[in-house]
């Protein structure tokens, strides 16, 4: 069974510092990642994906995610917050050897992210 | 706008009522995906569709939940003789299958409410 672990319910950061929002993981082989954001009453928008190669992995909106095998994690970063970027984030993961099925994405619960201006 | 529609956006039903909602992938996507979410919680997976099969089904599709994707275009999922706990926002993605780790792309999604 594959699992993802948001710790966090919510990240305060205030405009203009980095960010981070924590995502680990659990797959029984290898993972696909995925990071989706969702603003308020509207679907989930892909942000970016770790499939294989660079652990480092840019995306939209100036955001990018590290990739880390050993500690089951991928990241969500961006050096400088916007307002604008305050929004809920999901990590999702798939086993890359979904066999017979699972192709379906594991959603972690979400973070809150709140830039204060 | 060529992103993957939903209808209706929003559904307000009695208890013991059955709805229907309606996905239309982008136009390309062999592959179509059914997901729900609750209040605070991510979405949870429901069914996918490659082309017009059918080929996963998670523990969370009761059997009053039937889903269709009759020519391999756009998809409808039927709830029958609903519950207060089916209320939730209905997601559907789409996705162009290839070697693997395809971006799923997402709707604006269906809210269910039952009364």
């Amino acid at each position: 069974a594959q699992s993802v672990a948001q710790p966090e319910d919510q990240v305060n950061v205030a405009e203009g510092n980095p960010l981070t929002v924590k995502c680990t993981y659990s797959v029984s082989g290898n993972p696909y990642l995925f990071w989706y954001v969702q603003y308020p009453n509207r679907g989930l928008q892909f942000l970016l994906k770790y499939i294989t190669g660079d652990n480092l992995v840019k995306g939209s909106y100036g955001f990018e995610a590290e990739f880390n095998k050993s500690q089951t994690s991928f990241h969500l970063k961006k050096p400088s917050a916007l307002v604008s970027d305050s929004a809920l984030y999901f990590c999702a993961v798939r086993d890359v050897y979904s066999g017979g099925g699972a192709d379906g994405l594991t959603f972690g619960k979400g973070t809150h992210l709140i830039i204060q201006p | 706008d060529t992103g993957v529609s939903q209808n209706p956006r929003h559904k307000i039903t009695k208890r013991g009522q059955n709805v229907t909602f309606r996905c239309d992938p982008i136009s390309e996507h062999n592959r179509l995906y059914w997901y729900r979410q609750t209040l605070g919680q991510g979405p949870e997976f429901l069914t996918y569709f490659q082309n017009e099969a059918q080929l996963e089904k998670s523990r969370l599709l009761s059997d009053r939940f039937s889903a269709e994707r009759p020519k391999g275009s756009f998809s409808t999922l039927e709830i029958q003789r609903t519950e207060q706990g089916d209320s939730a926002m209905y997601l559907c993605a789409s996705s162009l299958r290839t070697s693997g780790g395809e971006t799923q792309y997402f709707g604006p999604g269906t809210r269910l409410l039952v009364l």
